[in-house]
């Protein structure tokens, strides 16, 4: 069974701290993708990857292959960061969701 | 503006009584597909579209109709509703938006069946 592990549920973190969300997948995945979903419930794709790392602003994403593993990194973290973040993998044409991860930024 | 349009945002209706969530991308998208999303349950995948009058079933196509006339447009058909359909639904295609390759995704429809 295709499976999306992610973790931890939740996050909670003060203002300026370096964020870690994991998510570990079964083979034979076509991409992975890293989602932010707020509170008024709208998603929006952060990244899609296949290979190595991503940047964009104080977000970065990874994956190894290898390892079956990508991490979403955020930096310098900011009460505007808090949203569910949720990990979907690309196997062929279906998407998998993990369940998410929810983070709250304080001030 | 790159976007996936869906329609209502909220619905509420009864048993049985057949309705359509419509979904539109203006991005010439191929690909595009429905997803559900439960408290507990995450999101899961309803069906797919690979393009024009080919779609096919996701983990959890029971009690759902699509079809996909127009590249632009893929409804989803409820034909009789059942409160276990009660659910926040969204729309989503898969494609170059300009900037990036990958999905983009619609507002949400949240459906109440009573």
């Amino acid at each position: 069974k295709n499976e999306v592990e992610q973790s931890p549920q939740n996050l909670t973190a003060q203002e300026g701290e370096f964020i870690t969300i994991n998510c570990s997948y079964s083979v034979g995945i076509s991409a992975l993708h890293w989602l932010q979903q707020h509170p008024g419930g709208g998603i929006v794709s952060l990244f899609m990857l296949s290979s190595g790392k991503k940047k964009h602003g104080r977000l970065i994403a990874t994956i190894n292959i290898q390892e079956k593993h990508s991490s979403l990194h955020i930096t310098a973290s900011h009460p505007r960061d808090s949203a569910v973040y949720i990990c979907a993998a690309s196997y062929g044409n279906k998407l998998v969701f993990g369940a998410g991860t929810i983070l709250r930024v304080k001030s | 503006e790159a976007q996936v349009t869906q329609n209502p945002r909220y619905l509420i209706t009864v048993t049985g009584k057949k309705l359509t969530v419509t979904c539109s991308q203006n991005m010439n998208h191929e690909y595009m597909s429905w997803y559900r999303q439960d408290p507990g349950l995450g999101l899961r995948q309803i069906y797919y579209s690979m393009n024009v009058e080919v779609t096919d079933k996701g983990d959890v196509p029971e009690g759902y109709k699509v079809s996909r006339k127009e590249k632009r447009n893929f409804p989803l058909i409820l034909e009789s509703p059942s409160p276990n359909q009660t659910s926040l639904y969204f729309c989503a295609s898969r494609g170059w938006t300009g900037i990036n390759y990958g999905y983009t995704f619609g507002s949400g429809t949240r459906l109440t069946v009573v």
